[in-house]
């Protein structure tokens, strides 16, 4: 079955300073990857995704994704960090084996960034 | 453009009240749909998703139905409202072939007293 792994429940990061959001990903076949945020007491808001070409994918809000596919990763990343960045964020593979467009999620990591 | 409109955005009910939660989608057709749950502010769990106008597949067993009336409506209900349904409950659309994800809505906080 595809699935996705986000090792870390939480990240913390001071402001100006590089993230790292890890992603893992387990599928047969190429696999459709996708990052998404949640601020509190919202719904989920799509930042990027990889379905092919250029291993670095960028995405919104300075945000972009490296896809390795010899690590099995897809980690999110941005250069320097804002405090507007603390949020949930959920990695997500698209499951090609069944009928629908089932996405299936990570369990998310929780992002703060201190000021 | 496409939206998707999910309302209410808070509920507090009572021990065996009933349910029902809406979504709508506009400036697609014939979308999937789908009802997720989130709970404790962490994993989202598949409920139920829809590939058309009264296909209804669940993906757990438990207290929840939904339906889809209409080719954009997509509803969560229940008869009788358990405490263990309280959550944040979050309506998604897609359209094939799905290269672009899902969209949701804002979500539902549903609080069961």
């Amino acid at each position: 079955a595809q699935s996705v792994a986000q090792p870390e429940d939480q990240v913390n990061v001071a402001e100006g300073n590089p993230l790292t959001v890890k992603c893992t990903y387990s599928v047969s076949g190429n696999p459709y990857l996708f990052w998404y945020v949640q601020y509190p007491n919202r719904g989920l808001q799509f930042l990027l995704k990889y379905i092919t070409g250029d291993n670095l994918v960028k995405g919104s809000y300075g945000f972009e994704a490296e896809f390795n596919k010899s690590q099995t990763s897809f980690h999110l990343k941005k250069p320097s960090a804002l405090v507007s960045d603390s949020a949930l964020y959920f990695c997500a593979v698209r499951d090609l084996n069944t009928g629908f467009q089932k996405l299936v999620f990570g369990t998310g990591t929780r992002l703060l960034v201190s000021p | 453009s496409q939206t998707i409109h999910q309302w209410p955005a808070t509920l507090v009910q009572p021990v065996g009240s009933p349910l029902s939660l809406e979504c709508t989608v506009e400036g697609t057709s014939n979308p999937n749909l789908y009802w997720y749950r989130q709970a404790a502010g962490r994993g989202l769990q598949l409920l139920f998703y829809s590939v058309g106008i009264g296909q209804i597949s669940s993906e757990v067993p438990q207290n929840l139905s939904a339906s889809r009336p209409q080719d954009r409506q997509f509803i969560l209900s229940s008869k009788k409202l358990l405490l263990s349904d309280s959550g944040f409950y979050l309506c998604a659309w897609s359209t094939p072939p799905a290269n672009y994800g899902y969209t949701f809505g804002s979500g539902t906080r549903l609080t069961v007293v």
